[in-house]
C-alpha cells in the first residue's frame, strides 16, 4: 500500500525559530505534494503545495523543500510564531487521475511565545 | 458561499445503529471525498467521487457506503456502526485536476 511517513509526530519551538517537519514516500507514481494545516476542531487547509518538477517553493515564512531522488520532502516554517501552533499533513497525490490523496499521519507544532 | 458544510457536527451512536452523515458543497467541484480521521494516524480516504453517478472506494472502505445523485450532495452511510468506527469524519471537494482540496469542519462521531 502507497504510505507516507511523517515525522516528528510533535514538535516544540520557541518563538522567532525554525520548525521542521519531514515527509518520504514511497511510489513515484505521485504528482503532486500540498501541506496541510490544521488547527483544534476545524478541518485542514492547504497551506503550501509543489510539484516535482520544482525543488522549493516559498510562500511568506513557510517553505517547501522537495527531493526527488531521496523522495523526501520537508516543511520549514521560518520565525515561528504562537499562531502557528496547529498540526501539520503533508500528502501526495497519485498520478492514475483520480486524484486520490494519500496523507501524514499528522504533527502537532507548539510555539512557545 | 459557504464551501463545504458537513451535519451532524457531532453523534453518539450505538453499536448497530445505522446513520447518514451530510456533505454539501456549492463550488460546483466535481470531485468530492470522505476521509476519517483518527489520533495519530492522519487522514484516510474512505470514498470519493469524480462527479455525479460516480464513486469509488478509497483506502478504508468497509463498513461505509456512498452515493452521488447530485453534484453538491456526497453522504456518507454507516449501516451497522461499530466501535472501531469512532472517528472525526471529514468531507472534501475539488475542481478536476485543482490542486486544493476544501475540506468541511468535520462530524465527531461516537459509537458506543
Amino acid at each position: 500500500q502507497q504510505q507516507v511517513k511523517q515525522s516528528p509526530q510533535s514538535l516544540i519551538v520557541q518563538k522567532g525559530g525554525i520548525s521542521i517537519i519531514n515527509c518520504a514516500y514511497e511510489n513515484t507514481a505521485f504528482d503532486y505534494f500540498p501541506w496541510y494545516q490544521q488547527f483544534p476542531g476545524k478541518g485542514p487547509a492547504l497551506l503550501i503545495a509543489i510539484r516535482p518538477d520544482v525543488s522549493e517553493k516559498k510562500e511568506g515564512r513557510f517553505t517547501i523543500s522537495f527531493n526527488k531522488s531521496a523522495k523526501q520532502f520537508s516543511l520549514h516554517i521560518m520565525d515561528s510564531q504562537p499562531g502557528d501552533s496547529a498540526t501539520y499533513f503533508c500528502a501526495a497525490r497519485g498520478t492514475s487521475g483520480t486524484y486520490k490523496y494519500i496523507f501524514g499521519t499528522g504533527t502537532r507544532l507548539k510555539v512557545l511565545a | 458561499n459557504a464551501g463545504v458544510t458537513q451535519t451532524p457536527k457531532f453523534r453518539i451512536l450505538k453499536i448497530g445503529q445505522s446513520m447518514t452523515l451530510q456533505c454539501t458543497q456549492d463550488m460546483n467541484h466535481n470531485y468530492m471525498y470522505w476521509y476519517r480521521q483518527d489520533p495519530g494516524m492522519g487522514l484516510k480516504l474512505i470514498y470519493y467521487s469524480v462527479g455525479a453517478g460516480i464513486t469509488d472506494k478509497g483506502e478504508v472502505p468497509n463498513g461505509y457506503n456512498v452515493s452521488r445523485s447530485t453534484t453538491e450532495d456526497f453522504p456518507l452511510r454507516l449501516e451497522l456502526a461499530a466501535p472501531s468506527q469512532t472517528s472525526v469524519y471529514f468531507c472534501a471537494s475539488s475542481y478536476p485536476e485543482a490542486n486544493e482540496q476544501f475540506f468541511g469542519p468535520g462530524t465527531r462521531l461516537t459509537v458506543l
